[in-house]
């Protein structure tokens, strides 16, 4: 059963607390993404990966941090520098970020929503 | 319909009606389009995509229209059913040509279909 799974589905942060939210692929793509979605709003990217160990800044990647140490994995911890982490977080992987059209495609996992205590 | 940074516009049908489902773009340079559908509490779906050398794609019941004169996307959904309620988010490829296949987001269009 091929996916992008999420874990947790609920979590809840104390104020001052970093937390991780985890995001692993078994689709064997080479780029992964984190977004944050707010209520009635769109996505917004906060950080992504185009292969292991290399990763880059999306539009609002103060306060969290990443890591790729391994191609399926892609966790986010929300830092306590993140001000406002209350959010529905979604995980996304493609097949070749570098090729053009349908490899493009972004596959999502089922999300994360965090609340604060 | 919706526009990349605008709020979330809505769209209500009757259960066997055609919706049409817009959106505007602001690069020029984007060359690759994707419609998602998420519904409540689950991730985004990929519905279809259209590269900007067509400017019409379909698939099972979705038609996507591109225009890029205007920059102006559509998703055309036929016969539509309860099971399409979700909010609709077109996506652009905006860096263009070769990338790190990073896409912009629309806010999405919220669609209600009543039985």
């Amino acid at each position: 059963d091929g996916g992008i799974t999420q874990s947790p589905k609920y979590l809840f942060r104390k104020e001052g607390q970093n937390v991780t939210l985890s995001c692993e692929q078994n689709l064997n793509h080479d780029a992964m993404y984190w977004y944050r979605q707010d209520p009635g709003q769109g996505l917004r990217l906060i950080y992504y990966s185009q292969i292991v160990n290399d990763f880059q800044k999306g539009d609002i990647a103060e306060g969290y941090s990443v890591s790729r140490e391994k191609k399926e994995s892609f966790p986010l911890t929300v830092t306590s520098a993140q001000k406002n982490p209350t959010a529905f977080y979604l995980c996304a992987s493609s097949i070749d970020p570098t090729a053009l059209g349908s490899k493009n495609i972004q596959y999502f996992g089922a999300g994360t929503r965090l609340s604060v205590l | 319909g919706e526009s990349v940074g605008l709020h979330l516009p809505t769209l209500s049908v009757q259960e066997g009606d055609n919706s049409i489902i817009n959106c505007a773009y602001s690069n020029s340079a984007s060359d690759y389009f994707i419609w998602y559908k998420q519904e409540s509490g689950k991730g985004p779906q990929f519905i279809i995509d259209i590269r900007s050398n067509m400017d019409k794609r379909q698939g099972q019941r979705v038609t996507v229209l591109l225009n890029k004169t205007v920059k102006h996307l559509s998703l055309q959904i036929a016969a539509t059913q309860p099971g399409d309620s979700a909010v609709y988010f077109c996506a652009e490829n905006g860096a263009g040509g070769t990338s790190y296949g990073k896409l912009t987001f629309g806010q999405g269009t919220i669609l209600t279909v009543h039985p």
